[in-house]
């Protein structure tokens, strides 16, 4: 069983460059969300979905977009880097009454 | 702000003992509380739940104690084994609100053969 894969699982980008995030899951689940993890802190929601077609904001929404076009997939964007945005970044999906299932992160790191 | 707050980064244990580890919660409308597990290059997995209805739920060696009325969760694993030795996050949040849940900063726990 897949259930969430992230897609790349490591980045480098330069400040400024802009990348995509994906996020895809097989288990037909209705709500999907991006988290960054930080050093000492917990994961932090960015953007979430509750359903096809549907993005809302998070804890920490700036500088990022979301869009979710299929039901199983949840794309994360960063339209211009910046060092500040060095994370590791976590997708999770759930069936909306269940708790999360999470993908094993992408590793970015933006100089 | 920190809506979910775990105070001890660090937690270190004998085999088969009991590690308890903790989690402080400000947000009185929170009605649903997790703790997951994860390891190093992995997701966090799920791995015991509680609703605001009870006090107590338990799976196997893992129990999680909630306190509403000091916003104070507990997760308590007995006996502790080596293979228990990762990274605990609490999280916290409503059923009312599209299960968003806010996470605590995360308790690594070590278990000593």
């Amino acid at each position: 069983n897949a259930g969430v894969t992230q897609t790349p699982k490591f980045r480098v980008l330069k400040t400024g460059q802009s990348m995509t995030l994906l996020c895809a899951q097989d288990m037909n689940h209705e709500y999907m969300y991006w988290y960054r993890q930080d050093p000492g802190m917990g994961l932090r929601l960015i953007h979430y979905s509750v359903g096809e077609g549907t993005t809302a904001k998070g804890e920490v929404p700036d500088g990022y977009n979301v869009s979710r076009l299929k039901k199983q997939n949840f794309l994360l964007g960063l339209e211009s880097a910046a060092p500040s945005q060095t994370s590791v970044y976590f997708c999770a999906s759930s069936p909306g009454d269940q708790p999360q299932h999470f993908g094993d992160g992408t590793r970015l790191s933006i100089l | 702000d920190q809506q979910v707050k775990q105070n001890s980064p660090s937690l270190s244990v004998q085999e088969g003992r009991i590690s308890i580890l903790n989690c402080d919660y400000t947000n009185s409308m929170f009605d649903y509380f997790l703790w997951y597990k994860k390891y190093p290059a992995e997701g966090p997995t799920f791995l015991i739940s509680i609703s605001s209805i009870k006090d107590k739920n338990e799976d196997g060696r893992f129990t999680v104690f909630l306190n509403k009325s000091a916003k104070h969760l507990s997760l308590h694993i007995v006996p502790s084994q080596p293979g228990d030795s990762a990274v605990y996050f609490c999280a916290s949040g409503g059923t009312y609100n599209f299960n968003k849940f806010y996470f605590g900063s995360g308790t690594k726990l070590n278990v000593k053969p």
